[in-house]
């Protein structure tokens, strides 16, 4: 199984809000990352889990709280957005980095609406 | 710094036309990925090239690796419109981050 998925496809919310963007693997993969896109631009890194623990934080706004319960599950969870925050919401996963070795598999992708 | 330069932005072509992206670096690349985005989707990997002056063909994809490491570029011989979509060349930073191309988008016309 080579597939990252994600929850929900679509969400559109209010600024005053709380909601959650879910991503799940099944690949094994111990490293899981969260990018914010926007249109016709290039995934931007948010975060990165690294064996369950946060690795890296891309000076990400609090509104933005990551959480990973296990090796498998990855959530996003959103409070107080603002509707700058609207974008493609991609969650990816990969091994460790080694062998020079970095590929990362992508989710489909939440595709948010910030009213 | 660690930025990768693609260029185009944006090519169109006729369908049956060949198509290269380019990408550039200032300093050497330990290893360098390729995805690519259909519209509405999501970045699909594609390949990564890791040794200098490395070749790899996927069907009528054609990727190199410069021998500097400094550089890389996807070629689609006779484009069709399914290669419809942005392509993203990104670096490997040796660790968790990986730094993506502003990308290129190819429209095809049937």
């Amino acid at each position: 199984d080579t597939e990252v998925t994600q929850t929900p496809k679509h969400l559109v919310m209010g600024m005053t809000n709380k909601k959650s963007l879910k991503c799940e693997q099944h690949m094994g993969h111990r490293a899981m990352y969260w990018y914010k896109q926007k249109a016709k631009k290039p995934p931007e890194l948010m975060f990165v889990y690294s064996y369950e623990k946060l690795s890296i934080n891309e000076s990400v706004p609090s509104r933005f709280s990551p959480e990973c319960p296990n090796s498998s599950l990855l959530n996003l969870h959103l409070h107080a957005l603002q509707p700058e925050d609207s974008a493609l919401y991609l969650c990816a996963s990969s091994h460790p980095p080694r062998d020079k070795k970095e590929t990362q598999y992508f989710g489909p992708g939440t595709r948010l609406l910030v009213l | 710094g660690q930025q990768v330069m693609q260029i185009p932005q944006y090519q169109h072509v006729q369908e049956g036309e060949d198509f290269t992206t380019y990408c550039n670096s200032s300093t050497t690349l330990s290893n360098i990925q390729w995805y690519k985005q259909r519209p509405g989707g999501h970045p699909v990997f594609l390949i990564q090239l890791v040794k200098s002056g490395e070749v790899k063909k996927q069907k009528r994809l054609t990727f190199q690796f410069g021998e500097a490491k400094k550089n890389s570029s996807l070629h689609i011989t006779a484009t069709q419109t399914t290669d419809v979509g942005t392509y993203f060349c990104a670096r490997g930073t040796g660790g968790f981050k990986t730094i993506f191309g502003a990308g290129t988008r190819l429209f095809v016309k049937a």
